[in-house]
């Protein structure tokens, strides 16, 4: 398995508290994702990351923000929290090679419960 | 932007038997399309993937099938087991879409002893 530890793997916090999910990675590839999963909606992009303070946005982006201060973490921060932010929070890791869409390996998810 | 559906939303086989999820997308340019199993409180585990300069790939019991002209991808499951019960999610790609992406609903399989 791809080395991927997310942390926490499970939170409950109140409507308008910050929340930070951390995805830390041990294989040392250059991208970085942050995907919510929600019953019939499947997986949505969020934000990436393709280098050391390099993001952009994803399909799902307004109310998240992100940072990468170092290759191994990625970090996805809720400034406050809202209820429609209740999700299983995936982050996922990918290599970069010059002109081939690369694998993702997905870590095993963080249920965020905002009440 | 790219939209991939997928159908079954749920499946149910005897073991033994075959079991094929279909998928569709609308991007002409995407060129890579990944197969995802994801067991109950894990992650979406990579199980095959395939670009689109082939139009089949195997991997023992599972193969994967894709028509560009019409674009739409298939999972083939052959001589299933009750451990290949899951949610399964297709995918697809550009590489001009920086690798972003774009998932199916999900089907959910189970495989009936």
């Amino acid at each position: 398995d791809a080395g991927i530890t997310q942390s926490p793997r499970h939170k409950v916090t109140e409507t308008g508290t910050p929340v930070t999910l951390r995805c830390h990675q041990t294989e040392n590839h250059r991208y970085m994702y942050w995907y919510r999963q929600d019953p019939g909606h499947g997986l949505r992009l969020i934000h990436y990351s393709y280098g050391v303070k390099d993001t952009d946005k994803g399909e799902v982006s307004d109310g998240y923000s992100v940072s990468r201060s170092k290759t191994e973490d990625f970090l996805l921060t809720l400034e406050s929290a809202t209820s429609s932010q209740t999700s299983v929070y995936f982050c996922a890791i990918s290599e970069s090679v010059g002109g081939y869409n690369q694998p993702q390996h997905f870590g095993d998810g963080t249920r965020l419960s905002i009440l | 932007g790219e939209n991939v559906e997928q159908h079954p939303s749920t499946l149910s086989v005897q073991e033994g038997d075959s079991a094929v999820i279909k998928c569709t997308y609308s991007d002409s340019a995407s060129n890579y399309f990944p197969w995802y199993k994801q067991e109950l409180g894990k992650g979406p585990q990579l199980i095959i993937d395939i670009r689109s300069n082939v139009g089949e790939k195997k991997d023992q019991r599972i193969a994967v099938t894709l028509n560009k002209t019409a674009k739409h991808f298939s999972l083939h499951i052959t001589e299933t087991q009750p451990e290949d019960s899951a949610v399964y999610f297709c995918a697809a790609t550009s590489y001009n879409a920086g690798n972003m992406l774009t998932f199916g609903g999900g089907t959910r399989l189970m495989v009936k002893p």
